[in-house]
């Protein structure tokens, strides 16, 4: 079964500066999708990026860029330029290319964003 | 843009009642689910929907739960009898299709409390 590691419960970044949330996942899966979710205090979840596995170039949305490492089965989001709405809990999420459509989540990272 | 719609935001319960959750997916969206998220916990899948029918469910997913599309807009969640442990916010979600690196769309979440 698919798992998906999230080992930084918490983190913090000054406004302004730059931070990286690591994910990790374990799968037997050649063809596989990678996500980051948001979650403010609003508790919504909301798509901030995603991967496709089979592609090689990182995903980039803004301020928002991935560092995909396939054969590492990394997946770490860097966020440019935080901001306080940065301010959320975010997690990794796996979704398999097959026949399942479920979204298999980590555990969350809780940013915190120093003014 | 479109939005997941969820009712109410927060419910309160007691033990053993009936609940029922309510959805309204983005109108040309096709797939519909319901995670769930105890306090402090990780964001599980509970069930998905398509064509009338469930597509998948989860071990969480018991004789409890069901769900339904009543009326062509509305999705909904019941718990027969509720229990203490069903306390948790209650995520439903919404897709275009279901295969490719589409992420879902998510509604703000019911918190249900069961007292």
């Amino acid at each position: 079964a698919q798992t998906v590691t999230q080992s930084q419960p918490e983190m913090s970044v000054q406004e302004a500066e730059t931070v990286t949330l690591s994910c990790t996942y374990d799968t037997s899966e050649s063809d596989y999708y990678l996500f980051w979710y948001k979650q403010p205090p609003s508790r919504q979840m909301i798509l901030v990026i995603r991967q496709e596995a089979y592609k090689q170039q990182n995903a980039t949305e803004n301020r928002f860029s991935v560092n995909f490492q396939k054969a590492a089965k990394s997946f770490s989001l860097k966020i440019s330029d935080s901001q306080l709405g940065d301010a959320a809990m975010y997690f990794c999420a796996y979704r398999s290319g097959g026949a399942t459509n479920k979204l298999i989540f980590g555990t969350g990272t809780l940013l915190a964003v120093q003014p | 843009e479109p939005e997941v719609t969820q009712t109410p935001s927060h419910q309160v319960t007691q033990m053993g009642q009936e609940v029922i959750l309510r959805c309204v997916p983005i109108s040309n969206h096709l797939y519909f689910y319901w995670y769930r998220q105890i306090l402090g916990q990780k964001v599980e899948f509970l069930v998905s929907f398509y064509n009338n029918e469930i597509s998948e469910k989860s071990e969480i997913f018991d004789d409890q739960f069901s769900v339904e599309r009543p009326d062509g807009s509305n999705f909904t969640l019941k718990i027969r009898s509720t229990k203490l442990e069903d306390s948790a916010m209650y995520f439903c979600a919404s897709s275009e299709i279901r295969t490719g690196g589409y992420g879902y769309t998510f509604g703000s979440g019911t918190r249900l409390t069961v007292v």
